[in-house]
């Protein structure tokens, strides 16, 4: 079982703020990871660090962290944000990469 | 433009072994760290392993330690996953992964597209 819990299935309207949480321990010391996975495609890197986007990632896609909880944020989703999103962080045991389970989001 | 190219996915049987291949391009490997990342069909990620950027130091996800090992050959661009013992959860999409640092962090910023391991008899 993963050290980092999402929950299974969010669901947003077409242009709301949706957001997407992440708990876990670990999440006290270090900054959540947050990757997105279209069908059929390889992961996508949207949100590391405290909240810091690689180019190309829409600013709508924000990140933050409280206590145990790390929450990416979209601000006006859209169509194509319709996807699982995964966030990492590091295992509190071995300290090596740990993902979450993934949300499956829903734009209605 | 920086591409991962995973190779190697096959259909090998219960205790099997298998050698993954992944082929670096448009950056300078030599200076990061690279991750194997598998998913079951339908399932969520799974780290499976770390090596530095210059091999001196690698990581394995408890359910492969001892039956996988990891390495790279920078001076061929590849990083490689070998995989002894294998077992029907073993059954994934493998994604090699590159990190944002030399000696590993959470950050992946460019994957492959995965290569398919079947464990089946």
């Amino acid at each position: 079982s993963s050290e980092l819990t999402q929950d299974p299935a969010v669901s947003v309207a077409l242009g709301q703020t949706v957001r997407i949480t992440c708990q876990g321990d670990s999440l006290r010391y270090y900054y959540a990871t947050w990757y997105q996975q279209k069908p059929g495609q390889a992961p996508v890197l949207v949100i590391y660090g405290k909240d810091n986007r690689p180019s190309g990632i829409p600013d709508r896609f924000s990140g933050s962290s409280s206590g145990n909880t790390a929450s990416l944020t979209i601000t006006g989703a859209q169509a194509e944000d319709e996807a699982d999103y995964y966030c990492n962080s590091r295992d509190s045991r071995h300290n090596h990469p740990v993902f979450g389970g993934g949300t499956k989001l829903t734009v209605l | 433009e920086v591409q991962l190219v995973e190779s190697g996915g096959v259909v090998v049987q219960p205790g099997g072994s298998l050698r993954l291949s992944c082929a670096a391009s448009g950056f300078t490997f030599d200076e990061y760290a690279m991750h194997w990342v598998r998913q079951a069909p339908g399932k969520g990620l799974e780290w499976v392993s770390l090596i530095t950027w210059d091999g001196g130091r690698t990581y394995f996800a408890d359910s492969v330690k001892g039956r996988f090992t990891i390495s790279r050959d920078n001076s061929k661009n590849s990083l490689y996953l070998q995989m002894n013992s294998l077992r029907p959860e073993d059954t994934a999409f493998y994604y090699c992964a590159k990190d944002v640092g030399a000696s590993g962090t959470t950050h992946f910023d460019y994957w492959g597209q995965g290569t398919l391991v079947t464990v089946s008899s």
